[in-house]
């Protein structure tokens, strides 16, 4: 079982939509869980960090299910400007490296 | 404020052949990683640098190395290289080995034919 998985869609959703990507981890020592937005051929930029009490910011809403180990990002009135592949990433604390999904790669047609 | 540099952008080499990526952090942070990005994966982590020595080590061959110099700037140099070591590879800044806040640069696309 991969440390990190993601569908990869890709998601092909009108501009407006609301969209949902999953995620699930398999090590439960997990500590901090993050999204990363990547644009096509650029790297990877921190989009939010996850909170166990679930965060947002603006159109963003991570949420962490640690029973459950899953984390989600709700993109709501999704814009062109959106299209890209989202990251989920899990690091177990301490000095230990960030883990990093294949990515959800997601188009918003106009 | 000068965010995460890398050199080459991009670069082709012949399996076989040696090559050395270059990175100068964001200024103020003293720890460098590097991630190899393969076409349609995730960054995977080969190692990380902090006060000029590795601490931490992906699962990658030895042909994997790398240096950091006083400046915080770092290395990471390919042996030997192999068609599969074809990738995007990523050079992370961030302010201690916590991980935390990493900052990516461009990236050095390379290709081995």
């Amino acid at each position: 079982r991969k440390e990190v998985e993601q569908d990869p869609g890709p998601f092909n959703v009108p501009e407006g939509a609301t969209v949902a990507f999953n995620c699930t981890y398999s090590n439960s020592a997990s500590q901090s869980f993050f999204w990363y937005r990547q644009d096509c051929r650029k790297e990877p930029k921190l989009l939010m960090s996850v909170y166990s009490s679930g965060n947002e910011d603006g159109r963003f809403t991570a949420q962490l299910n640690r029973a459950s180990q899953y984390i989600s990002l709700l993109i709501r009135d999704s814009k062109l400007s959106d299209s890209a592949t989202y990251l989920c990433v899990v690091n177990i604390g301490g000095n230990t490296p960030l883990v990093f999904g294949k990515g959800t790669r997601l188009s918003v047609i106009a | 404020d000068a965010g995460v540099t890398q050199s080459p952008t991009h670069l082709i080499k012949t399996r076989g052949q040696q090559v050395t990526l270059r990175c100068s952090p964001k200024s103020g942070h003293d720890t460098v990683s590097w991630y190899q990005q393969a076409l349609g994966q995730g960054p995977q982590f080969i190692f990380q640098y902090y006060e000029e020595e590795e601490r931490q080590r992906g699962n990658f061959p030895d042909r994997f190395s790398g240096h950091q110099f006083p400046n915080y700037s770092s290395e990471l140099n390919v042996n030997a290289l192999l068609l599969g070591d074809s990738a995007l590879y990523l050079c992370a800044s961030s302010l201690g080995t916590q991980n935390y806040e990493q900052y990516f640069g461009p990236g050095t696309r390379l290709t081995v034919t």
